[in-house]
């Protein structure tokens, strides 16, 4: 499994957009990159997931370069209900057994 | 859909104590994870089943921990003799794959926060 590296910590304030970096330099070729988001005293929960370019939905925009050894989340304009810890998973396609790292903790400011 | 369930939410024992901790998970998904989180080791994952049988247990951290899907609609994990460094959040999750579409997307229950005196 492709080991990840992100910030442990980011600090925002509430209307600007976010940009977390992930760096996946071991990323194999049937691998897809997911993000979670995890709020205190809940389980993680689904953002969104892309295999290359860039994908979007409804919560975060996620681009990746063509080389896919980096991605990066974008959350538009976050509120301090953002304020949670965000991790990045790199999984096989098929696969189901997961790493999840430390993840980045952001802190959105009123 | 009422999505994972976990029981208890809290639990709270003596060391040396049984503990069961329960998990229904989403009706149709064929895959059922149970990780712990902890400050100081983050989110691990322990153990997973696809269609009832585990896959992989070597998060698992030693004997003490066992789990059991007896059926597509409950699983167990016990912990016997219970320790204070197994104080923890337990969660399960649940999830499925079709051939069709990428890979997992994982739903995760409310979790079971165990504390061990």
């Amino acid at each position: 499994l492709a080991k990840t590296t992100q910030p442990i910590s980011m600090d925002s304030y509430e209307g600007q957009e976010v940009n977390i970096t992930c760096s996946h330099n071991n990323i194999a070729t049937n691998d897809y990159i997911t993000w979670y988001q995890q709020f205190p005293s809940q389980g993680p929960r689904f953002i969104i997931q892309g295999y290359k370019t860039k994908v979007t939905n409804e919560v975060a925009s996620l681009f990746i370069p063509a080389d896919r050894k980096s991605s990066t989340l974008s959350l538009p304009r976050v509120s301090l209900s953002d304020t949670a810890v965000y991790y990045c998973l790199v999984v096989p396609y098929g696969g189901f057994k997961t790493i999840f790292g430390a993840g980045t903790r952001l802190f959105v400011k009123a | 859909d009422a999505g994972v369930i976990q029981s208890p939410r809290h639990e709270v024992t003596e060391m040396g104590q049984e503990v069961t901790l329960r998990c229904k998970p989403i009706s149709g998904h064929d895959y059922l994870f149970w990780y712990r989180q902890t400050m100081m080791r983050g989110l691990e994952l322990l153990i997973y089943f696809n269609n009832n049988v585990p896959i992989d247990d070597s998060g698992m951290p030693e004997d003490r921990f066992s789990a059991k899907m007896p059926n597509a609609s409950f699983s167990t994990l016990k912990i016997q003799p219970s320790e204070p460094r197994d104080s923890a959040v337990y969660f399960c999750a649940s999830s499925y794959f079709r051939l069709a579409e990428t890979t997992d997307t994982q739903y995760f229950g409310p979790g079971t926060r165990l504390t061990v005196l």
